[in-house]
């Protein structure tokens, strides 16, 4: 069975500063990591994905996430934040093989003010 | 398209009543999923759909019926719920039901049970 622990149930953060979410799993076999993001009153929506390769995958609105297989992490940053990224963060893991479920972490709500 | 769409957006219900969440991709995903989110909690899982059967039921209570007509759309039948059955009812479909495929998430039912 695998778990995703993410530390901190609401990170704020004034406009343009730099931001980290926090995300840890535990698997006894190889995952795949997921970050979904969740708009207030909306579904879930992929921000970056970690399949295999390189270990530093990004999105196309500026976040990135990297990868670290010795301290188990997969840790979401982004340089310089917006008002529009406030939202609900979900890491999440799935198993390469068998039924693409989905073991998501508790969320992290990124509160960006003025 | 690459869309998930839900009917209705909002559902207010009392326990006695039958109704029917709707979902629907039209992007030849072959996997289909029921997730259940409280406020301010991840998503859980209800069911898989995989090429139109069944595949897993997270022991779900028999108030909640799933049914996958064909492979475009997939239905919640709703019958004798309780107000704790309250919550925002997720749909999900991806390529395939393995690990690796992204899921695509529709909007979400917000369900109020009385």
């Amino acid at each position: 069975a695998q778990s995703v622990t993410q530390l901190d149930s609401q990170v704020p953060v004034f406009e343009e500063a730099p931001v980290e979410l926090r995300c840890n799993y535990s698997s006894s076999v190889s995952v795949y990591l997921f970050w979904y993001v969740q708009y207030p009153n909306q579904g879930l929506q992929l921000l970056l994905k970690y399949l295999s390769g390189s270990t530093l995958v990004e999105s196309i609105n500026g976040f990135e996430a990297e990868f670290n297989k010795s301290q188990t992490s997969f840790h979401l940053r982004k340089p310089s934040v917006h008002i529009s990224d406030t939202a609900e963060y979900f890491c999440a893991v799935s198993r390469p093989s068998g039924y693409s479920t989905l073991t998501f972490g508790k969320g992290t709500m990124l509160l960006v003010s003025p | 398209d690459t869309e998930v769409t839900q009917t209705p957006k909002h559902l207010v219900m009392g326990m006695t009543n039958k109704k029917s969440l709707k979902c629907e991709q039209h992007m030849g995903h072959r996997a289909m999923y029921w997730y259940k989110q409280k406020a301010k909690k991840p998503p859980e899982l209800m069911f898989v759909y995989s090429y139109e059967k069944l595949s897993i039921n997270e022991s779900v209570p028999s108030r909640f019926s799933p049914e996958c007509p064909n492979s475009s759309l997939l239905n919640l039948h709703l019958h004798a719920l309780q107000p704790e059955d309250s919550a925002l009812y997720l749909c999900a479909s991806s390529q395939a039901g393995t690990g690796d495929n992204e899921q695509f998430f529709g909007p979400g039912t917000r369900l109020t049970v009385l």
